[in-house]
């Protein structure tokens, strides 16, 4: 059974530092590895898709990676600003698709 | 393009009584799932069906019914409501059969059961 883990659970920032989050997954036999954004209240948005033989992808000041070898992804994003304060989810598929619990990241003013 | 539109956004129910959660996407995704979301237990696939007369189960089908009659639709049914259903509700389609293509999520439908 695949298991996805994010941690920490929680970060907290200064505007302007860069924010680096994790993800790690227990098998590595993966289609792809979707990262999405979660605001309070709200669904999910989806960010950044790497499909299985991709090692990253960039969407503006997101970056994610992906090393299936070691089941680990990371989400970067730069030059972080207040609304970048959201719930931060990783979702894993291969038969079915597997949520982390997510990452919930506070950027102070 | 709406995307992935979900009704009601808010629903109260009494224990024993039945409703149907929304969902319609406007993408022709082929894919289209229902997911529930609780504190402390991420998010957990109840039904998803492939194609237009295809459902399958999820992890946790027991009280919830579905069908898919068009690409278009795909409403989840309670048929008798219990407390342990209450929860945040996310339908959510992807293009093709679900397993490579990006994931497309609603604004989420809340249900409470007294």
């Amino acid at each position: 059974k695949q298991e996805v883990t994010q941690i920490p659970a929680a970060l907290s920032v200064p505007e302007g530092e860069n924010l680096v989050l994790n993800c790690s997954f227990t098998d590595s036999a993966i289609y792809n590895l979707q990262w999405f954004r979660q605001d309070p209240g709200k669904g999910l948005t989806s960010l950044l898709l790497i499909q299985s033989s991709q090692r990253e992808q960039t969407s503006g000041r997101l970056n994610a990676s992906l090393d299936k070898s070691s089941g680990r992804s990371t989400l970067y994003i730069a030059a972080s600003q207040p609304g970048d304060s959201a719930t931060y989810l990783c979702a894993v598929k291969d038969y079915k698709l597997s949520f982390g619990a997510g990452t919930t990241v506070t950027v102070r003013a | 393009n709406a995307g992935v539109t979900q009704t009601p956004k808010f629903q109260v129910l009494k224990t024993g009584q039945s409703m149907t959660l929304q969902c319609a996407q406007d993408m022709n995704h082929e894919y289209m799932s229902w997911y529930r979301q609780d504190p402390g237990m991420g998010l957990r696939l109840i039904h998803y069906s492939v194609g237009a007369g295809i459902t399958d189960q999820g992890e946790v089908p027991n009280g919830y019914n579905v069908s898919r009659s068009t690409t278009e639709d795909f409403p989840l049914r309670l048929l008798s409501a219990a407390p342990s259903q209450t929860s945040v509700y996310f339908c959510a389609s992807s293009p093709g059969q679900g397993y490579t293509g990006e994931l497309f999520f609603g604004e989420g439908s809340r249900l409470t059961v007294l």
